[in-house]
């Protein structure tokens, strides 16, 4: 069974970068049918679809996001990372990491990460 | 960007009931439409894809339908762990859009 995990702070300064990890494990993150993406929902809202990255290493974002994300994938570890720059309170939100069933759905999630910014 | 509406914001229903949820796209997605559940403190479930095909593992009381632009996520007979939020989300066209949920909760 393929499980997912985030990792990373916690707390962020405003204007600082978001770092996240996701590591897969139970499935190999080397398959050409599976994307691996990003998602995240603010506290007691609704989701937003970040991005998603193939393991050759295609990405695609969110236009709202596009200007300060980047997701790479680091097949070697089975992991697959996000990079918000210059955060505000507004990218509070819990980060959740999925598995993207040949762009069709959203398979497998993490169990999400809650991210604060706050100085 | 293709924009959902969930309609109704919230469902107040009984154990046993049927539950009608309905999502509308701002714009055709022929049948790139899913469905996911949500408690509180967890993930997002993976419910319904492609507009009808129930993922792994999900009861058959739960049940998509719909094309282009409208949708209904139905479930038969509410049992109690069904009180959740339900999302919707098209995959029809970047960017990846969700509907704003509907809460079920028990009347």
């Amino acid at each position: 069974q393929v499980q997912l995990q985030e990792s990373g702070p916690g707390l962020v300064k405003p204007s600082e970068t978001l770092s996240l990890t996701c590591t897969v494990s139970g499935g190999s993150i080397n398959s050409s049918d599976f994307y691996w993406g990003w998602i995240r929902q603010p506290p007691g809202k609704g989701l937003e679809w970040i991005g998603y990255i193939h393991y050759s290493g295609s990405a695609y974002y969110n236009p709202s996001l596009k200007s300060r994300v980047t997701i790479s994938v680091d097949t070697s570890k089975s992991q697959f990372s996000l990079n918000l720059s210059s955060v505000t309170a507004a990218d509070t939100a819990v980060y959740y990491c999925a598995r993207d069933f040949g762009t069709s759905r959203m398979d497998h999630w993490g169990q999400g990460t809650l991210v604060t910014v706050s100085s | 960007e293709i924009v959902l509406t969930q309609s109704p914001a919230t469902l107040s229903l009984s154990p046993g009931e049927r539950a009608t949820l309905s999502c509308r796209a701002s714009q055709s997605v022929s049948s790139y439409l899913v469905w996911y559940q949500q408690k509180p403190g967890q993930a997002p479930r993976l419910l319904i894809y492609d507009a009808s095909t129930r993922a792994t593992g999900i009861p058959a009381r739960f049940r998509g339908s719909g094309s282009g632009t409208d949708f209904t996520l139905t479930i038969s007979s509410l049992e109690p762990e069904d009180f959740a939020v339900y999302y919707c989300q098209q995959r029809s066209t970047w960017p990846i859009t969700f509907g704003q949920g509907t809460r079920l909760e028990i009347k």
